[in-house]
């Protein structure tokens, strides 16, 4: 069975530092990995997108890495803003279109 | 560009009563239109796909007969909750697919909507 997990489930963090969330998976065959940011109350909004040969891909202050061997990926935030709290979901999608989500890491950014 | 939108952005109704909620690709051709739902902090779970001006492909456990889905044009597909209850309370997001995109599994969310069944 495909599956995403994503870990923490949900974290805290201050104002200006940093978070890496991570996403593992068992989707095969692998086609490419998103990471996605949904605010509460609204639709997923993509972040990223990596296939196979990628393992780094930067937006803004967003950086996702990958593994593909050992089926590893992350969502590095730099300098975390308080419009960063969110919930960032892993979502991979299989060589058959059909997308595995993960279930969202929660983020809250305090001042 | 990819502009997906939905209506109503939330909706309250009476137990029994049908709701229809409408996914629009403003600036694409979407081929294909899916319907997901999503609980309280769990993922979002796919209810159907469908394809402009054939029938919608239910996963399994959901109820077609529930779950109106209508794909009539390449920028319009609506849900319609039938007989709603209490436990249908969600929140419905739509995403659309248009041609002429290479990248396998692309999906342009919509902002979804929030339907609560009193």
């Amino acid at each position: 069975k495909n599956q995403v997990e994503q870990s923490p489930q949900s974290l805290i963090i201050l104002e200006g530092k940093n978070c890496t969330l991570q996403c593992n998976y068992t989707v095969s065959p692998f086609s490419n990995l998103r990471w996605y940011k949904q605010d509460t109350g609204r639709g997923p909004v993509s972040l990223t997108i990596m296939t196979f040969s990628e393992n780094t891909k930067s937006n803004g202050r967003y950086t996702a890495t990958l593994d593909a061997d050992t089926k590893q990926s992350s969502l590095h935030i730099t300098a975390s803003q308080l419009s960063d709290s969110a919930s960032y979901i892993c979502v991979v999608s299989a060589g058959n279109n059909r997308l595995a989500f993960g279930k969202g890491n929660q983020v809250v950014v305090i001042p | 560009g990819a502009v997906v939108s939905q209506h109503p952005s939330w909706v309250i109704c009476k137990s029994g009563t049908s709701v229809k909620i409408e996914c629009r690709s403003l600036d694409f051709q979407a081929t294909t239109m899916f319907w997901y739902r999503q609980f309280p902090k769990q993922s979002l779970m796919l209810m159907a796909t469908s394809n402009e001006g054939s029938k919608a492909t239910y996963e399994q456990g959901v109820e077609k007969d529930k779950f109106l889905i209508n794909h009539a044009s390449l920028t319009l597909s609506t849900l319609t909750v039938t007989s709603a209850h209490p436990e249908d309370s969600s929140f419905y997001i739509c995403s659309a697919r248009g041609t002429g995109t290479s990248i396998v599994g692309t999906q342009y969310f919509g902002p979804g909507t929030r339907l609560t069944v009193l």
